[in-house]
């Protein structure tokens, strides 16, 4: 079935450094669809962004990924952290031969300190 | 802000007991999933609804659990016989359709402790 890693249980910069939270996945469908969750602690998860095109850059909020289907990565990015990203972030697939459920990683902690 | 809405936010339950959690989607959102998110913050996917149909769900969910999205009432996820390992965030989602690259909206979660 499909599966989704993320490598890092656990990165801690310091503030205005770059972010770069892995994500690989395995799915036997070509066409997947991909997404980053962000869960601010006591809060939700909630949609950060989502990509299905190859080699397509999206960004959100400071934030950018881009779906490279050659080697099934979908790593979240963003230039300068801040102390408000901190946060735990989950990469997520999704496709059209399973739609019924989302398939979550096991989530990366971002600590941003001052 | 999500308008998905979860009760009870925390629950406590001794081993044995029947665990119930209420969950109403985002209006408009057929589709209803639920996720139990254990202490190191995993996500396992444990059944979804579309109305009051299920679509897919675990092996667990249907041995010791029972759920449900009834037309005009909360959806629920009812554990039949508490154990230790159930102590978790349950987590309802809903979203607008089937679609893979629809959004998925979720609850501030109900807190099992189970003890």
């Amino acid at each position: 079935g499909d599966s989704v890693t993320q490598t890092e249980g656990l990165v801690t910069l310091t503030e205005g450094l770059p972010v770069m939270l892995n994500c690989t996945y395995q799915t036997i469908y070509s066409n997947p669809f991909l997404f980053w969750y962000v869960q601010h602690l006591n809060e939700s998860p909630r949609l950060l962004l989502k990509s299905f095109t190859d080699n397509k850059r999206t960004e959100h909020q400071g934030f950018h990924a881009t779906l490279h289907k050659s080697s099934s990565s979908f790593h979240l990015q963003k230039s300068s952290a801040q102390l408000s990203d901190s946060a735990l972030y989950y990469c997520a697939l999704s496709d059209r031969a399973n739609t019924n459920k989302v398939v979550f990683g096991t989530g990366t902690r971002l600590q941003v300190l001052p | 802000n999500s308008k998905v809405i979860q009760t009870p936010r925390y629950l406590v339950k001794g081993q044995g007991q029947k665990a119930k959690m209420r969950c109403i989607p985002e209006k408009g959102h057929p589709v209803v999933f639920w996720y139990q998110q254990n202490k190191n913050n995993e996500f396992k996917f444990l059944i979804n609804f579309q109305n009051q149909e299920v679509l897919q769900q675990i092996d667990m969910t249907e041995k010791r659990f029972s759920a449900e999205c009834p037309s005009n009432s909360p959806c629920s996820l009812e554990i039949q016989s508490s154990e230790a390992g159930d102590s978790a965030l349950y987590l309802c989602a809903s979203s607008l359709d089937r679609g893979a690259n629809t959004e998925v909206f979720f609850g501030k979660g109900t807190r099992l402790t189970v003890v």
